[in-house]
C-alpha cells in the first residue's frame, strides 16, 4: 500500500517563496506528480519526477529523493493566483496497479497580499 | 481546458436512487481512470479502463461499476446512493502506452445525495 504525508495548509506572502513537503512509504514506485487544484475544479498537473533531483518549469520545481521517500515543491515569486491545493501523487510501481495515482490529502496555500 | 470532458457537471438526488456519469477522454487516449474526491477522503482512485478492459481497481464500492466502450468514452454508474456518497467525481485520461505517463483530469462531476 502507499501512504502520503504533506501539511495541511501554509500561509505566504506575495512575491514570497513557499516549500510544500510531501513523504512517502510505498511498496512500489514508478514516479512521483504534483498537480493544482483551484477549490470545486479539476486538478491540473503541474510536474512529473521519477529521477532523483530537480526538475524546473518557470516558477514551480519539484525535487525527489526516492531513498529518502521525500518531494518537495517549490513555488516562487507567488502571485495571488497561486492560493489553491497542492495535490502530491506517487504511482505505483506493481504492474498489476496499471497507472492508479495515490494522492496525499493536499496542502492548501493562502497568498496573502 | 485539459480535453476529458464529464456530464453532467451537477448532480441532485435521492437516497436509494441510481445515477450513471459521463466522461469523454482526450482524443488519442486509451486510458480512463475515476476518482473520488469528498472533504474527509481526499482524492481517491476508483478504477481503470484501458482500451475497453479493466485495468486496476481501487476502493470502489460494490455499488459501483463502470465501463469503458468502443467509442472510448467511459461511465461510472452509482446505485442504491447514500448520502456518504455525495462527492466530486473525477474522471482522467492517459495514452496508456507507457507506466510513465502524465494523467489529464475533467471538470468533475459534482453528486449531492440527499
Amino acid at each position: 500500500g502507499q501512504n502520503i504525508d504533506q501539511p495541511t495548509e501554509m500561509t505566504a506572502t506575495e512575491g514570497a517563496i513557499v516549500q510544500i513537503n510531501c513523504t512517502y512509504q510505498t511498496s512500489g514506485f514508478n514516479g512521483l506528480f504534483w498537480y493544482q487544484q483551484h477549490a470545486g475544479e479539476a486538478p491540473t498537473f503541474l510536474s512529473y519526477n521519477v529521477l532523483d533531483g530537480l526538475e524546473e518549469k518557470g516558477r514551480f520545481s519539484s525535487f525527489l529523493s526516492r531513498s529518502k521517500g521525500y518531494s518537495y515543491l517549490l513555488l516562487k515569486e507567488l502571485q495571488m493566483k497561486d492560493s489553491a491545493s497542492y495535490l502530491c501523487a506517487v504511482r505505483d510501481g506493481i504492474k498489476a496497479a496499471g497507472n492508479k495515482l495515490t494522492f496525499g490529502g493536499g496542502t492548501r496555500v493562502l497568498v496573502k497580499p | 481546458d485539459s480535453g476529458v470532458t464529464q456530464t453532467p457537471k451537477h448532480l441532485i438526488t435521492a437516497t436509494g436512487q441510481r445515477v450513471t456519469l459521463r466522461c469523454s477522454p482526450r482524443s488519442g487516449d486509451l486510458s480512463v481512470y475515476w476518482y473520488q474526491q469528498s472533504l474527509d477522503q481526499g482524492l481517491q482512485f476508483l478504477i481503470q479502463y484501458y482500451n475497453g478492459e479493466e485495468r486496476a481497481k481501487g476502493n470502489i464500492l460494490e455499488r459501483f461499476s463502470a465501463q469503458q466502450f468502443p467509442d472510448l468514452h467511459s461511465e461510472l454508474n452509482l446505485s442504491s446512493l447514500e448520502l456518504g456518497d455525495s462527492a466530486l467525481y473525477f474522471c482522467a485520461s492517459s495514452l496508456g502506452q507507457l507506466y510513465q505517463e502524465t494523467q489529464y483530469f475533467g471538470p468533475g462531476t459534482r453528486l449531492l445525495v440527499l
